[in-house]
């Protein structure tokens, strides 16, 4: 059964960097059947995808415009996890951010696993 | 960025009888693959979402079948047959035809009246 273990702040303030980290068990972060997303969810902007990374053959990591310039999401192999750092914070970045598992066995079988949620509050 | 509008914003069903979702994409669902990119996720209250449905109409595993999904292209609905109390919550729509750019609905609240 895989799992999502996540962990990071909960309060952060404005200017300073967010980082977010999820424990993956069950499964490895460099499996060619699964890509690796963050996603946070905001009364003001819903559920928003950030970004993601897979492993096939290399690592290909991809990022919401919104967050483009100030997202880094980075595997950790040895750990078996990944992480978000999210730079330069403003309280627009006030939300609750998951992580979650897309799985393609043979074919796309969508997002099926997600952690708990981390609730992150921009302030000072 | 592809656009899901989710209709009704909210729900209020009498336990046992049928509940019917729509989400409607800003373009085309179907891949040249010929399937629907399209999923459904419940979040239940205080949880994260879960995954319901996944390419527009296959049950993900140990969700009953008295959820299904239908549609293709930019038309889709969720149809819970006979609506139970554990069924409350926000239903979400998602999008990945656009992979890695990933859309969500706006949800559709379901309360058992």
């Amino acid at each position: 059964q895989v799992q999502l273990q996540q962990s990071g702040p909960g309060l952060v303030k404005p200017s300073q960097t967010l980082s977010l980290t999820c424990v993956i068990s069950g499964d490895s972060v460099s499996s060619t059947s699964a890509a690796w997303n963050w996603i946070r969810q905001s009364p003001s902007r819903g559920l928003e995808w950030l970004a993601r990374t897979n492993y096939r053959s290399k690592w290909y990591n991809d990022y919401a415009v919104s967050v483009k310039s100030r997202a880094i999401i980075n595997p950790d192999t040895s750990k078996n996890q990944f992480s978000l750092h999210l730079s330069s914070v403003t309280p627009e970045d006030t939300a609750v951010y998951y992580c979650a598992r897309v799985y393609v066995s043979g074919w796309y079988r969508g997002m099926d696993v997600w952690g708990k949620g981390t609730t992150v509050t921009v302030s000072s | 960025d592809i656009v899901m509008t989710q209709s009704p914003l909210s729900l209020s069903v009498t336990p046992g009888e049928p509940a019917s979702i729509s989400c409607r994409s800003s373009q085309s669902l179907l891949h040249s693959d010929g399937r629907n990119y399209l999923d459904w996720y419940l979040q239940k209250p205080g949880q994260s979402p879960q995954l319901l449905i996944y390419l527009s109409s296959n049950r993900a595993s140990g969700v009953p079948d008295r959820f299904s999904g239908s549609g293709s292209g930019t038309d889709f609905t969720l149809k819970i047959t006979r609506v139970e109390a554990e069924d409350v919550g926000v239903y979400y729509c998602m999008q990945t035809v656009d992979s890695p750019r990933i859309t969500f609905g706006g949800g559709t609240k379901v309360e058992i009246k």
